[in-house]
């Protein structure tokens, strides 16, 4: 079946700071891969995606690149702002899995001013 | 943008009672819900998928008479923790798929933000 493995946080980190999440994915096929978003109270949000091999998927600075070699798609930001402080989780969906999701077990993010 | 709401988002209760959950796309149909369930710091598990109209689909080993689901109308599915006990305290996530044109799926996948159980 699919899984999904997440770095374990927390992560703490100083303002400007260079982020790397990393994330590693089982899948059988050609999944779909994800970062959501999740910040305090709120519900998960889309970060970025990316659709088939060697897609880069961005947005608000973030990058994150789908290697099917390496099976990763490592989250990345080149200076952190203290408004990114979440819970950053990675999931994948199967080719003909419609909707369903099997998302990694999260990572939080802290950063200081 | 589309929202997805859940409600309630923390509930307290005793052994041996039945908690509801409701979950709400505000400003789309949603034809297809699903429902996850997060422990401490591990991922969200999908438990079941819920398809307006007819009977929710379930994943292996979740049970369906322990978490009923309905799904009663394009904008409403509930999830129904009966006769829960304290290993049914979890963080429990919906999901809501929006449909376009012809009840073809978009793409887009919205979650509430999610009702944290606590039955003592």
């Amino acid at each position: 079946g699919n899984s999904v493995t997440q770095m374990e946080g927390p992560v703490t980190l100083s303002e400007e700071a260079f982020l790397t999440i990393n994330c590693t994915y089982t899948a059988t096929g050609y999944p779909s891969l994800f970062w959501y978003v999740q910040y305090p109270g709120e519900g998960l949000q889309l970060l970025l995606k990316a659709t088939k091999a060697d897609d880069k998927g961005s947005n608000k600075g973030f990058e994150a690149t789908y290697r099917k070699e390496t099976t990763s798609f490592h989250l990345e930001k080149g200076s952190v702002q203290v408004s990114d402080s979440a819970v950053y989780f990675c999931a994948l969906r199967g080719g003909t899995s419609y909707g369903k999701l099997t998302f990694g077990q999260g990572t939080i993010l802290t950063v200081h001013p | 943008g589309a929202v997805v709401s859940q409600h309630p988002s923390w509930v307290i209760c005793k052994s041996g009672t039945s908690v509801k959950i409701e979950c709400r796309s505000l400003d789309f149909q949603a034809t297809t819900m699903f429902w996850y369930r997060q422990f401490p710091k591990q991922s969200l598990m999908l438990m079941a998928t819920s398809n307006e109209g007819s009977k929710a689909t379930y994943e292996q080993g979740v049970e369906k008479d322990k978490f009923l689901i309905n799904h009663a109308s394009l904008t409403l599915s509930t999830l129904t923790v009966t006769s829960a006990h304290p290993e049914d305290s979890s963080f429990y996530i919906c999901s809501a798929i929006r449909t376009g044109v012809l009840g073809l799926w978009t793409g887009e996948l919205f979650f509430g933000e999610g009702s944290r159980l606590t039955v003592l």
